[in-house]
């Protein structure tokens, strides 16, 4: 069975300094992996995504995940964080021998001024 | 914007009722997934429809059903409401299935009293 876990439920970070938000993953076949950002009272949005190659992954607003197959883990990553990251962060996945998603239960990024 | 458009955005109505909710996939996506996000079961992907035929399902209740109709909008029919089912339900689209980046509706909140 598919299943992602976000061991936090919250991460404060200040401003300036490096953020991590945290993300493990089961499946069965090749994952592909994702984050999205959900901002109050909106829809998520896409942030990036890992298919294949290389393993560290650049998306939107500076931030970045590494895949890391033996841990199996895809943990988002941004050198300095901002005040406006402040939001809900959320991991999906998807094996490679189906075509449903499973999304992580969400990691709230608290950044201090 | 994503250009996924959902409607009503809000829905109140009382428990036993039936209630329909809409939505219109970004131009040239075939693709449509509906999720279900509580507090207490986090996002949950309920099933998807690719270019008008099932594709995938999730934790989806028999009292729900979905289609995709000709021209790619799709709605999500819920019937003999519970409280329970309070929650807010979005739509997404993408350009086909599989590892495509989802592009995610506003959302619509519906409350069952």
């Amino acid at each position: 069975a598919q299943s992602v876990a976000q061991p936090e439920d919250q991460v404060n970070v200040a401003e300036g300094n490096p953020l991590t938000v945290k993300c493990t993953y089961s499946v069965s076949g090749n994952p592909y992996l994702f984050w999205y950002v959900q901002y109050p009272n909106r829809g998520l949005q896409f942030l990036l995504k890992y298919i294949t190659g290389d393993n560290l992954v650049k998306g939107s607003y500076g931030f970045e995940a590494e895949f890391n197959k033996s841990q199996t883990s895809f943990h988002l990553k941004k050198p300095s964080a901002l005040v406006s990251d402040s939001a809900l962060y959320f991991c999906a996945v998807r094996g490679s021998g189906t075509y449903k998603y499973i999304f992580g239960t969400g990691t709230r990024l608290k950044v201090l001024a | 914007d994503s250009g996924v458009t959902q409607t009503p955005k809000h829905l109140i109505t009382a428990t036993g009722q039936r209630v329909t909710l809409r939505c219109s996939p970004r131009s040239g996506d075939l693709s449509v997934y509906w999720y279900q996000q509580s507090l207490d079961q986090g996002l949950q992907f309920l099933i998807q429809y690719y270019n008008g035929e099932e594709r995938a399902k999730g934790n989806i209740l028999e009292r729900f059903s979905a289609q995709q109709f000709p021209d790619l909008h799709s709605e999500l029919n819920l019937s003999s409401l519970e409280l329970g089912d309070s929650a807010l339900y979005f739509c997404a689209s993408s350009a086909s299935v599989g590892a495509d980046t989802q592009y995610f509706g506003p959302g619509t909140r519906l409350t069952v009293l």
